[in-house]
């Protein structure tokens, strides 16, 4: 079946760095593939929708200057986390659809990140 | 999108089945229902998606009834591994379409 990908999937930084995680569909192609954050005891959060070769959509409150998306090629969606404080550790999933107008969604392991 | 109602605990024992109803009011024509099951610090993983009446799987099977306002993930013989949480998603995938997650149902299989 479809593997997404998700690396790395734990990092620990300082505050005020950056950080990327990329979202890597191994054996299909993405042209949409969705972030997700998720706290501790709560249920996934959509931050935004990546399209290939085209701006990303963020979802209400999400700050876009904050959570840079790129979605370079069908197969790559990277998700960087800029000037990253101790509020924004969180872990980070993400998803694709295996095709176009798929009705399942393939889901990454998640990247767990911890700001200090 | 449709929103999503599903209890926010159940507890079972190893062996019975387990059932867990979601309530979608507001579903569209085009919705299919689908459901994924998380364990800790994993991504949520694939279980069933239905659209109307019933489907199994050699998982689980999704019960729907004709008026799709719900609908019931029967998880057969629980054991130990099934402890997880149980996202209940409602929308339609076409077109770029976005899963919006509700609360989920954290199941807890003792022995």
């Amino acid at each position: 079946g479809a593997v997404v990908s998700q690396h790395p999937s734990w990092v620990i930084c300082k505050s005020g760095t950056s950080v990327k995680i990329e979202c890597r569909s191994l054996d299909f192609q993405a042209t949409t593939m969705f972030w997700y954050r998720q706290f501790p005891k709560q249920s996934l959060m959509l931050m935004a929708t990546s399209n290939e070769g085209s701006k990303a959509t963020y979802e209400q409150g999400v700050e876009k200057d904050k959570f840079l998306i790129n979605h370079a090629s069908l197969t790559l969606s990277t998700l960087t986390v800029t000037s990253a404080h101790p509020e924004d550790s969180s872990f980070y999933i993400c998803s694709a659809r295996e095709a176009p107008g798929a009705n399942v969604l393939t889901f990454g392991a998640g990247s767990r990140l911890t700001v200090l | 999108l449709a929103k999503t109602t599903q209890p926010i605990s159940m507890d079972s024992y190893e062996g019975q089945e387990v059932n867990i109803t979601c309530s979608h009011n507001n579903i569209a024509t085009n919705d299919y229902i689908t459901w994924y099951q998380q364990f800790p610090s994993q991504g949520p993983r694939f279980i069933i998606q239905g659209y109307k009446t019933k489907v199994t799987n050699e998982v689980a099977s999704l019960f729907i009834p004709a008026d799709r306002k719900s609908s019931t993930l029967s998880l057969p013989r629980v054991s130990l591994s099934d402890t997880a949480v149980y996202y209940c998603l409602v929308g339609i995938y076409n077109q770029g379409g976005k899963l919006i997650f509700g609360q989920g149902t954290e199941l807890s299989v003792k022995p």
